[in-house]
């Protein structure tokens, strides 16, 4: 079946800028991650959606990031105001279920490259 | 709070040759551990994880790691390299307490292993 599919692929932005990236999850999959990943450094977390309810945003960097799943399903993140400290590759990760004793696997999308110029 | 420690961040090694990559972690609650592996252009995918029982976990592509507590490393080995192994390596964790895990995980900076022929 389908994977986790992210788009764009590629966004460029000129600083000031608010841009969106949206993540479309493997169907079905109620727990929903997304990652940043800094050139030559590993994805860090961000926030975490349990169906649509935003369980924890405690990796936001600050308030110009938000994060959205209305229906449970896609998913999108918007940086307001882009900073050239915002480039990177913005990865989105899926998995079946949560809450678990035992961490469900977590299907990566290919991720959004983000470059402010 | 979890921390990874990948101690090499390029392993070069011929085909054919056995390869070692090294991951610590420190953490104030008891984890799961896995290893992702990035190939250009593509998502993250599992490789490996370690939840519970034998500390020696065996994956996909012929690799296995051990997790070992009083050291509290994770090492990803394989014992015969193949071209098709060049890849990014990431080694990740996973906290849980109360029973309960949703799945957040922490990664480390990533081991670029290149195979020469």
């Amino acid at each position: 079946g389908a994977g986790v599919s992210q788009s764009p692929r590629y966004k460029v932005t000129k600083r000031g800028q608010d841009v969106a990236l949206r993540c479309d999850p493997i169907s079905g999959h109620v727990s929903l991650y997304w990652y940043r990943q800094a050139l030559g450094q590993g994805p860090e977390f961000l926030t975490y959606f349990n169906y649509e309810a935003q369980q924890d945003k405690s990796g936001l960097p600050n308030d110009r990031f938000s994060a959205e799943r209305p229906e449970g399903s896609i998913s999108t993140l918007t940086i307001q105001r882009t900073e050239q400290r915002d480039s990177a590759m913005y990865r989105c990760a899926s998995s079946s279920q949560t809450g678990t004793m035992f961490p469900y696997e977590q299907y990566f999308g290919p991720g959004t490259r983000l470059t402010v110029t | 709070a979890q921390s990874v420690t990948q101690l090499d961040s390029q392993v070069p090694v011929f085909e054919e040759a056995p390869v070692e990559l090294r991951c610590n972690y420190s953490s104030s609650v008891s984890v799961y551990l896995f290893w992702y592996v990035q190939y250009p252009n593509q998502g993250l995918q599992l490789l490996l994880k370690y939840l519970s029982g034998s500390t020696l976990v065996k994956g996909i592509n012929g690799f296995e790691a051990e997790f070992n507590k009083s050291q509290t490393s994770f090492h990803l080995r394989k014992p015969s390299v193949h071209i098709s192994d060049t890849a990014e390596y990431f080694c990740a964790v996973s906290g849980y307490a109360g029973g309960t895990s949703y799945g957040k995980l922490t990664f480390g900076q990533g081991t670029i292993l290149t195979v020469h022929p």
